[in-house]
């Protein structure tokens, strides 16, 4: 079974400053990598995904990730934090499953993101 | 804006009654999926409908079931509910496509159970 596990639960980060946040996974196959945020009362909203090819993704709000095989990881960075990025983070894997072109998500248990002014 | 829309946002009720979560997919999407995220438990998925059938089932008790009807709108029914079922609940969508798809998130339902 897929599992995600995001080491860090809460980061706080000063504005401006550059930001990683890990992601670790477990999974037999390929693995489809995604990166959601969710803001206070909010649902969760895609930043950026990994399916095939570069291993370098780059998503919205600047944020960009990579897929690390070797490591099984996938972290989040960007290289100069804004205050409106005071979030949650959720890491998740896609598990595929034929005839139904569409997956089921795991997702890591997430890291807050905390940002000082 | 996902384009997902759930009803009610928020949800009160006592031990023991049921309750039905209503979510809208995106306009063309067949497949709808349900999620729980709870304190203790996290983002954890539920059950997965295409194009009104069931697909896949996670971690959902036999108290809850789901269906999705033939304009693609989707219903949890969750039953005989415990202070534990406390949690908001996501419904999300996404498009038929092979390899590259990405599922949009409502904006949930927040049930909490007195």
């Amino acid at each position: 079974a897929q599992s995600v596990t995001q080491p860090d639960i809460h980061i706080t980060v000063s504005e401006g400053a550059s930001l990683e946040l890990r992601c670790n996974y477990s999974y037999g196959a390929t693995p489809y990598l995604f990166w959601y945020v969710q803001s206070p009362g909010q649902g969760l909203q895609l930043l950026l995904k990994y399916f095939s090819g570069d291993t370098l993704v780059q998503g919205i709000k600047g944020f960009e990730a990579e897929f690390k095989r070797s490591q099984s990881s996938f972290n989040l960075r960007k290289p100069s934090v804004h205050w409106s990025d005071a979030a949650e983070y959720f890491c998740a894997v896609g598990s595929l499953y034929s005839g139904a072109g569409s997956y089921q998500l795991t997702f890591g248990k997430g890291t807050k993101l905390s940002v000082i002014p | 804006d996902s384009g997902v829309t759930q009803t009610p946002k928020h949800l009160i009720t006592a031990t023991g009654q049921r309750v039905t979560l209503r979510c809208s997919p995106r306009s063309g999407d067949l497949s709808v999926y349900w999620y729980q995220q709870s304190l203790d438990q996290g983002l954890q998925f539920l059950i997965q409908y295409y194009n009104g059938e069931e697909r896949a089932k996670g971690n959902i008790l036999e108290r809850f079931s789901a269906q999705q009807f033939p304009d693609l709108h989707s219903e949890l029914n969750l039953s005989s509910l415990e202070l534990g079922d406390s949690a908001l609940y996501f419904c999300a969508s996404s498009e038929y496509r092979e390899g590259d798809t990405e599922a949009f998130f409502g904006q949930g339902t927040r049930l909490t159970v007195v």
